[in-house]
């Protein structure tokens, strides 16, 4: 099967750490993309990649980071630096040649 | 830069009746559209979509959305309610950039269907 797979689906972690969220995609869509979503915000684009080994920083890349090693994959880290990381996470991929995008079934983190 | 804004977070609407959510864009260029639907604690899987030719797009599980250029709208519709409509509702556009396709979402709506 097809798909976008985002592991664990939740995630608890101490005020001061830092934290890997997974992203894998077998799609074999060239853009990739990670979002937050909080409650009656809507989802909001923290960074996203057009390519292999390129990214880019969305609307709140703060207090995160990225990699595209693979085509693949595209983990997201949580940094201590981010002041509320407490969320809902999606990513998301897109064929090259399309505008739609394909969601993953997101992780929910929660730190305390 | 686009903006998309969804009227009303919340809409409740009895099983049978007519399901209208309203989607209203800002683009500096022609739009590409999509309406999503996100049941609780999952992904975002798409309903439909516009990108050119018929202003009236059909999408999954009865769902249409008419694309009015005149009124910047994409509001999106369903005749009759059913109770697994019970979800939250994201309208998106899209936006081309130098870095890249980015889409930029609404604040959502979330759809309860009395019995």
């Amino acid at each position: 099967d097809g798909g976008i797979t985002q592991s664990p689906k939740y995630l608890f972690r101490k005020e001061g750490q830092n934290v890997t969220l997974s992203c894998e995609q077998n799609l074999n869509h060239d853009a990739m993309y990670w979002y937050r979503q909080d409650p009656g915000q809507g989802l909001r684009l923290i960074y996203y990649s057009q390519i292999v080994n390129d990214f880019q920083k969305g609307d709140i890349a703060e207090g995160y980071s990225v990699s595209r090693e693979k085509k693949e994959s595209f983990p997201l880290t949580v940094t201590s630096a981010q002041k509320n990381p407490t969320a809902f996470y999606l990513c998301a991929s897109r064929n090259g040649g399309s505008y739609e995008q394909y969601f993953g079934p997101g992780t929910r983190l929660t730190v305390t | 830069a686009q903006s998309v804004t969804q009227l009303g977070s919340h809409v409740s609407v009895s099983e049978g009746a007519l399901v209208l959510l309203r989607c209203n864009y800002s683009s500096s260029v022609p739009p590409y559209l999509f309406w999503y639907v996100q049941y609780p604690n999952q992904g975002l899987q798409l309903l439909l979509k516009y990108t050119t030719g018929a202003t009236l797009v059909k999408g999954i599980n009865g769902f249409e959305a008419e694309f009015k250029k005149s009124e910047t709208s994409f509001h999106l519709t369903k005749p009759s309610a059913h109770m697994s409509d019970a979800a939250e509702y994201f309208c998106a556009v899209s936006a081309l950039t130098a870095a890249g396709n980015k889409l930029t979402f609404g604040g959502g709506t979330r759809v309860l269907v009395k019995p």
